[in-house]
């Protein structure tokens, strides 16, 4: 159990719906950090948020947002979906940002329809 | 952007024989780290090399960072059957992106009994 807790684990929706992913990091973690993994396209990274601020950003849609709030949870927002969104989405967290090793939460599977 | 180039992308061996993994990168890497994604789970951290030359062990598994640091390897000697699964390498961009952890492709790794 790596500490990061991801909800929901899966979600299954139509195309040009909105969703939102939730993600705890593991506690005293003050970096999140969130990844998409699809078949073709590896661990492709997205945002990182360090104690509520953006930090790097990666190549992250328009369509998709992302914030950190004061008790260091995260979620994700995934708007007007389209079916090549379709993938598994990995929240990680660490203790700073760069050198600590990140810890991978069970992820969200998101299936667009 | 920085990138990790991995090779190979698929590794088949018989269990018992050597596993062998390598990460590229045109640009000096601060550091390189290592994760295992079993299948249908999240990758998990193995290690982080930050000096040149440094080479670490864990058990049956050799990490190496190049001299150069620009590039590392992963070998694991007479590979089991539960050492199957994708093997990432990552590193930093650095400067002003520092938090942004890039991963390389993946290998992955099918072990026949």
């Amino acid at each position: 159990d790596s500490g990061v807790t991801q909800t929901p684990k899966h979600l299954i929706t139509a195309t040009g719906q909105r969703v939102t992913l939730r993600c705890s990091p593991r506690s005293g973690d003050l970096s999140v950090y969130w990844y998409q993994q699809s078949l073709d396209q590896g661990l492709q990274f997205l945002i990182q948020y360090y104690n509520g601020e953006e930090r790097a950003k990666g190549n992250i849609l328009e369509r998709f947002s992302a914030q950190q709030f004061p008790d260091l949870h995260s979620e994700l927002n995934l708007s007007s979906l389209e079916l090549g969104d379709s993938a598994l989405y990995f929240c990680a967290s660490s203790g700073a940002p760069g050198d600590s090793p990140l810890h991978f939460g069970n992820g969200t599977r998101l299936t667009v329809t | 952007g920085q990138q990790v180039m991995q090779i190979p992308q698929y590794q088949h061996v018989q269990e018992g024989e050597d596993f062998t993994t390598y990460c590229n990168s045109s640009t000096t890497l601060s550091n390189i780290q290592w994760y295992k994604q079993r299948p249908g789970g999240h990758p998990v951290f193995l290690i982080q090399l930050v000096k040149s030359g440094e080479v670490k062990k864990q058990k049956r598994l050799t990490f190496q960072f190049g001299e150069a640091k620009k590039n590392s390897s992963l070998h694991i000697t007479a590979t089991q059957t539960t050492d199957v699964g994708t093997y990432f390498c990552a590193s930093n961009a650095g400067g002003t992106s520092y938090g942004k952890l890039t991963f390389g492709q993946g290998t992955i790794l099918t072990v026949h009994p």
